[in-house]
């Protein structure tokens, strides 16, 4: 089984800030990579697809990037509504998920 | 508007058996495939069982092959999860989740998610 590592697993930024979060799997899965947000008592959202691609209505303040083992997402300017939980999948497997919190 | 609307979860004893459906609306539900994802309380996400739109390949976890069964039933735009001799770990809230494409592939993401409904099982 392809093991996926998400770091941090805690992030502590401020509105304005440029925020990155990592996903590295034990083996290349191509660009088989997906990013959600999730907010308390909500069901995931999904924000990238294929490691890149921004998902219909997703702000452009956020990003994919990568290939093979290591996968990027990146909020170029993080807002009030981005304090949530973000997930990366690969195929048919979440990372542990990063929360990223008010500073 | 692409709905999606889970029912069926509550409280079972340890061995028990439940049935949770996905009512959809708003898409040509036979056109997709659909998937249970869960998110046991405090915890991360876990894909359980995916199903092509014809309802012909399946998948399903490691952690509940043999015990769960997914289905559907396209004449009703709905989706079924059927849970078997159900245990502890099993709590969680499951969420239905819409597949883009027809057919599982290698690679699936999961592009509109219902709410969710929790499942508890203890005694």
């Amino acid at each position: 089984d392809i093991q996926m590592t998400q770091s941090p697993s805690t992030l502590s930024a401020s509105v304005g800030d440029r925020v990155t979060i990592t996903c590295r799997a034990s083996q290349s899965i191509s660009s088989w990579l997906a990013w959600y947000q999730q907010k308390p008592g909500k069901a995931p959202k999904l924000l990238i697809y294929k490691a890149s691609s921004l998902e219909s209505g997703v702000p452009s303040r956020f990003s994919g990037s990568g290939s093979g083992t290591e996968f990027t997402l990146t909020i170029s300017s993080l807002q009030p509504d981005d304090f949530a939980t973000y997930y990366c999948q690969q195929p048919r497997t979440f990372g542990q998920g990063t929360k990223v919190e008010i500073k | 508007e692409v709905q999606l609307l889970e029912s069926g979860g509550g409280l079972v004893q340890p061995g028990g058996s439940l049935r949770l459906s996905c009512a959809a609306s708003g898409f040509t539900f036979s056109s997709y495939a659909m998937s249970w994802v869960r998110q046991a309380p405090g915890k991360g996400l876990e894909w359980v069982s995916a199903i092509s739109g014809s309802g012909g390949s399946t998948y399903y976890a490691d952690s509940v092959k043999g015990r769960f069964t997914i289905s559907r039933d396209n004449s009703k735009n709905t989706l079924y999860l059927q849970m078997n001799s159900l245990r502890a770990e099993d709590t969680a809230v499951y969420y239905c989740a819409k597949v883009p494409t027809y057919l599982l592939r290698y690679f699936d993401w999961l592009d509109y998610w219902g709410q969710g409904t929790l499942v508890t099982v203890s005694s």
